[in-house]
């Protein structure tokens, strides 16, 4: 059983266009993190959420916003998406436990988005 | 602010072993991650260390951790092509209750047969 899944896994669109990503973790995790490789490999986090509630937002455009309609699931929507854009997507989920420590993050497949 | 450093390559011998090193400049950091990603692939957790320990063993891997230097390393004994790949140090940094990880840049492991 896959522990965190993303689709689509592959994604080619036109500049302008409004697309989304989906993340779903069957691990009963209560945080879920969505993480940007961008053609260097480089990788940053984007967005946290706990329990449906948005935590970090790091600087990232308004285009950028994600959607936590439960704890199971967080997906990724992209406004007007550009060619700076184009990377590797990739969802994570983890067991905080604030003070108690942290739980391990666990990575989906990614999702690589091409804009033309 | 949180800062993550790797060198960007490294390239050894098949069956000699290999030493991937990175350091950290939060002293908050709580566990350092090492990941590992192959080509075209998904980000695959090697091993992690809690930052009140100095080494974890675990088969061929060996990660080093010096906290007053802020200097992790993970030793691969025995490299094999099959560990070709980019290996990521990461560092975990309480943020508000959750744990977002700050990357290094990734090594780049190539094993010469």
């Amino acid at each position: 059983d896959t522990a965190v899944s993303q689709t689509p896994k592959y994604l080619v669109t036109q500049m302008g266009n409004d697309k989304s990503i989906k993340c779903e973790q069957n691990l009963g995790h209560d945080t879920m993190y969505w993480y940007k490789q961008d053609s260097k490999k480089f990788l940053k986090i984007m967005f946290s959420y706990n329990n449906k509630e948005l935590i970090i937002n790091e600087t990232v455009p308004n285009r950028f916003s994600p959607k936590s309609p439960d704890k199971a699931h967080l997906n990724l929507h992209i406004n007007s998406l550009e060619l700076g854009d184009s990377a590797v997507y990739f969802c994570a989920s983890s067991q905080d436990r604030g003070l108690a420590g942290l739980g391990v993050p666990f990575f989906g497949p990614g999702t690589r988005l091409t804009v033309l | 602010g949180e800062d993550v450093e790797q060198s960007l390559f490294l390239s050894v011998r098949e069956g000699d072993s290999s030493v991937i090193n990175c350091t950290y400049t939060d002293s908050s950091s709580t566990y350092l991650y090492w990941y590992k990603q192959e080509p075209g692939a998904g980000l695959q957790l090697l091993t992690y260390i809690f930052s009140n320990m100095d080494m974890k063993q675990d088969q061929r891997l060996t990660v080093l951790l010096n906290k007053k230097d802020k200097h992790l390393s993970l030793r691969i004994a025995d490299t094999q092509t099959g560990d070709s790949a980019i290996y990521f140090c990461a560092e975990s940094i309480f943020h508000s209750g959750n744990t977002p990880l700050v990357f290094g840049k990734g090594t780049r492991l190539s094993v010469i047969a």
